[in-house]
């Protein structure tokens, strides 16, 4: 079965500075992977997605992951975060022909301090 | 184009009672998921729809739980009877392509507190 793994539940940055949340996923065969972000009072938003080529992956907002498959990872990096960037990010992988039913992390919460 | 949209928000009820969650999808999506997160833990997979059939309920906690898409519409999710450990927020999802290659598009949720 596959799991996801983000081992911190809580981070804090300084605005302008960079931040990186970790990912390790279990999967038998090579993933989609995914970063999505909740902000108060809104849905999930897609921040970027990883399905095959290029392992460094850019999204939204000035996010990229980089997919490394010797460490079963998917680490979301931001190089200057903003104050709006405070929110929940969660990492999730889904099975190749398994449509959108998706296996998530428990999330991480990052606080950006001014 | 509007997005996914949940109804209600919240939702507070008591033990015993019933509940009936609302998802109306993404027009033209046929793919429709449910999610649920209870307090502190994962997101956790419920069930796929395409159009009105059930592609894969296997996430279901139990037969306390029942969801439709009559017309391959909108969705309902029915809670019947609540426990304290259904507490939590119930997310619905919709996408386009059931290959999983184009993006799921997620509601706000519904916040339900079994008391």
């Amino acid at each position: 079965a596959q799991s996801v793994t983000q081992p911190d539940i809580h981070i804090t940055v300084s605005e302008g500075a960079s931040m990186e949340l970790r990912c390790n996923y279990s999967y038998g065969a090579t993933p989609y992977l995914f970063w999505y972000v909740q902000s108060p009072g809104q849905g999930l938003q897609l921040l970027l997605k990883y399905f095959s080529g290029d392992t460094l992956v850019q999204g939204i907002k000035g996010f990229e992951a980089e997919f490394k498959r010797s460490q079963s990872s998917f680490n979301l990096r931001k190089p200057s975060v903003h104050w709006s960037d405070a929110a929940e990010y969660f990492c999730a992988v889904g099975q190749r022909g398994g449509g959108n039913k998706l296996t998530f992390g428990t999330g991480t919460q990052l606080k950006v301090e001014l | 184009e509007a997005g996914v949209t949940q109804f209600p928000s919240h939702s507070v009820i008591e033990k015993g009672q019933t509940v009936t969650l609302r998802c109306d999808p993404i027009s033209g999506h046929d793919n429709l998921y449910w999610y649920r997160r209870v307090m502190g833990k994962e997101i956790k997979f419920l069930l796929h729809f395409v159009k009105e059939s059930k592609q894969d309920e296997s996430g279901m906690p139990n037969n306390r739980f029942l969801a439709e898409r009559t017309g391959g519409t909108y969705s309902t999710l029915k809670v019947q009877p609540a426990e304290l450990e259904d507490s939590g927020v119930y997310f619905c999802a919709s996408s386009q392509d059931i290959k999983g290659s184009t993006e799921a598009f997620f509601g706000q949720g519904t916040r339900l507190t079994v008391v």
